[in-house]
């Protein structure tokens, strides 16, 4: 069973930076795994901010940003905005399956 | 522009079968897949299925590929997902979202499937 695993809940101050991880139990992260970024606001649809664990859809901001960081995918927002707070997802592709890891609650206080 | 339309809400006894779709426009429906998760109110997002328009290969969620048929009509350019012998734990939000070469960007807007007696 995999098993990909996110932070919880992380706290950044508007302006400041913060760094998202995502980590799968079958061992690194590496480009193979196609890391996809999303952000959930509530009541919303899901909206895609990241593919193939770096680049940016055309909508993305550019404080969003995608890359591999010790052995986990990592999307690092710079100079973060109010409307930042959200529920941040990643999804990893293994052996032909997507997996979504369990969400990271962004508040920006 | 692309766009997915999904179907409305459900609500189903235990035990019964669910078809939703997810009708596309604004793209060659062919040269893309199409990806299905679902959302328990309240909790995060999770993979329930995949289908290519091109070849209609499928790939399922090992914990729900016994239930679960994700098929594809190309002359109507709609995505249909069905879930058989719903239980009440399968009551959620069901996404649709283009997906192709591990990219997964334009999705549906929901539709909430409701298991109750």
């Amino acid at each position: 069973q995999t098993v990909v695993t996110q932070e919880p809940s992380l706290t950044v101050s508007p302006g400041g930076t913060v760094t998202l991880t995502c980590a799968s139990n079958t061992g690194a992260v590496s480009s193979g795994y196609y890391a996809n970024w999303f952000q959930q606001k509530p009541g919303q649809a899901p909206r895609s901010l990241i593919y193939t664990t770096t680049n940016k859809h055309s909508w993305t901001p550019a404080r969003f940003s995608g890359s591999l960081l010790g052995g986990k995918a990592a999307l690092t927002l710079s100079g973060v905005q109010p409307e930042d707070e959200a529920e941040y997802y990643c999804l990893l592709y293994y052996n032909r399956l997507w997996f979504f890891g369990g969400g990271t609650k962004l508040t920006v206080l | 522009q692309v766009q997915l339309v999904q179907s409305g809400v459900e609500v189903k006894p235990p035990g019964a079968s669910v078809k939703v779709s997810c009708k596309t426009s604004g793209y060659s429906f062919r040269n893309y897949g199409i990806s299905w998760v679902r959302q328990v109110p309240g909790q995060g997002l999770e993979w329930v299925g995949w289908v290519y328009g091109l070849t209609f290969d499928t790939n399922y969620a090992q914990n729900l590929q016994d239930r679960v048929t994700v098929t594809a009509d190309t002359s109507a350019a709609t995505v249909y997902m069905e879930l058989r012998n719903l239980r009440s734990d399968d009551t959620a939000v069901y996404y649709c979202a283009r997906d192709a070469n591990w990219i997964v960007d334009y999705w549906g807007q929901g539709t909430l499937v409701i298991v109750s007696s």
